[in-house]
C-alpha cells in the first residue's frame, strides 16, 4: 500500500539553527515526490519536484534530496518567515488515469522563532 | 491568471442537506482534484480527473460526487451532508504536459462545518 510518513510532527527552532525534516515512503514505483509548504488558512504552495535518488533541489534556504526511501527537505539559518507546515507527497507509476493521484503525508508544523 | 480559484470560502449546512463545491482552473491543465484536510491526516485524496469527461476516485469518495464537463470546471457534489464531512476542501490542477514541471497548483480551500 502506497504510504507517507513525515517527522517530526512539530519542530520549533530558533532564528538561525538548520535542521532537516524528514518524509518516508513506500510505494510500488516512484513517479515523483513532491515537498509543499502550507501557511495557515491557505492551500498548499509548490516547492520542488524530485524524480530519482541522488537528485537535489535548492531555492533560497531549503534544499530537498532524495534516497529510495525517504527525502529530507534541510532548512539553512531558517528565519521566522520560514514558519509554516511543509508537505510532503508521492506520485506512484502507474496507468494514465492513475497519473494524476497523489498520496500526502500529515505534514511538519516548522515553528522558528526570532 | 487567477490561477485555481474555489467557492465559497465557507460554508455551514445542516445534517441531510447537499450543495456544490465550485472549482475552476484558467491555466488549461488537464488534471484536476478533490481533496479534504483534517487536523493530523494531512490532505485525503476525493476525486480526481484527468481530463474533460473523465473522473475517477481517490481514497475517500464515498458521499461525494463529481463530474467534469470542461476543462476548466470540477465541481464537488455533497449529497446528503454528514458531520463526518466537515473539513477543508482543497481543489488542484496540473499540467500534463512533456517537459513541464509536475506539480498541482492549490486553490484556497473551502471549509465546511456540518452540524
Amino acid at each position: 500500500e502506497d504510504q507517507v510518513t513525515q517527522s517530526p510532527e512539530a519542530l520549533r527552532l530558533q532564528e538561525g539553527e538548520s535542521s532537516s525534516l524528514n518524509c518516508s515512503y513506500t510505494v510500488s514505483g516512484l513517479r515523483g515526490l513532491f515537498w509543499y509548504r502550507q501557511d495557515p488558512g491557505k492551500g498548499p504552495e509548490f516547492l520542488f519536484t524530485l524524480y530519482s535518488a541522488g537528485e537535489e533541489k535548492e531555492k533560497e534556504r531549503l534544499k530537498a534530496t532524495l534516497t529510495k526511501k525517504e527525502s529530507f527537505l534541510h532548512i539553512t539559518a531558517p528565519k521566522p518567515e520560514d514558519s509554516a507546515t511543509y508537505l510532503c507527497a508521492v506520485r506512484p507509476k502507474g496507468g494514465l488515469r492513475n497519473f494524476n493521484k497523489f498520496y500526502f503525508g500529515s505534514g511538519t508544523k516548522l515553528n522558528v522563532k526570532p | 491568471n487567477a490561477g485555481v480559484t474555489q467557492t465559497p470560502k465557507f460554508q455551514v449546512l445542516k445534517t441531510g442537506q447537499s450543495m456544490t463545491l465550485q472549482c475552476a482552473q484558467d491555466m488549461n491543465h488537464e488534471y484536476m482534484s478533490w481533496y479534504r484536510q483534517d487536523p493530523g491526516m494531512g490532505l485525503r485524496l476525493i476525486h480526481y480527473s484527468v481530463g474533460a469527461g473523465i473522473t475517477d476516485q481517490g481514497e475517500v469518495p464515498n458521499g461525494y460526487n463529481v463530474s467534469r464537463s470542461t476543462t476548466e470546471d470540477f465541481p464537488l457534489r455533497l449529497l446528503s451532508a454528514a458531520p463526518s464531512q466537515t473539513s477543508v476542501y482543497f481543489c488542484a490542477s496540473s499540467s500534463a504536459g512533456v517537459g513541464v514541471e509536475e506539480t498541482q497548483y492549490f486553490g484556497p480551500g473551502t471549509r465546511l462545518l456540518v452540524l
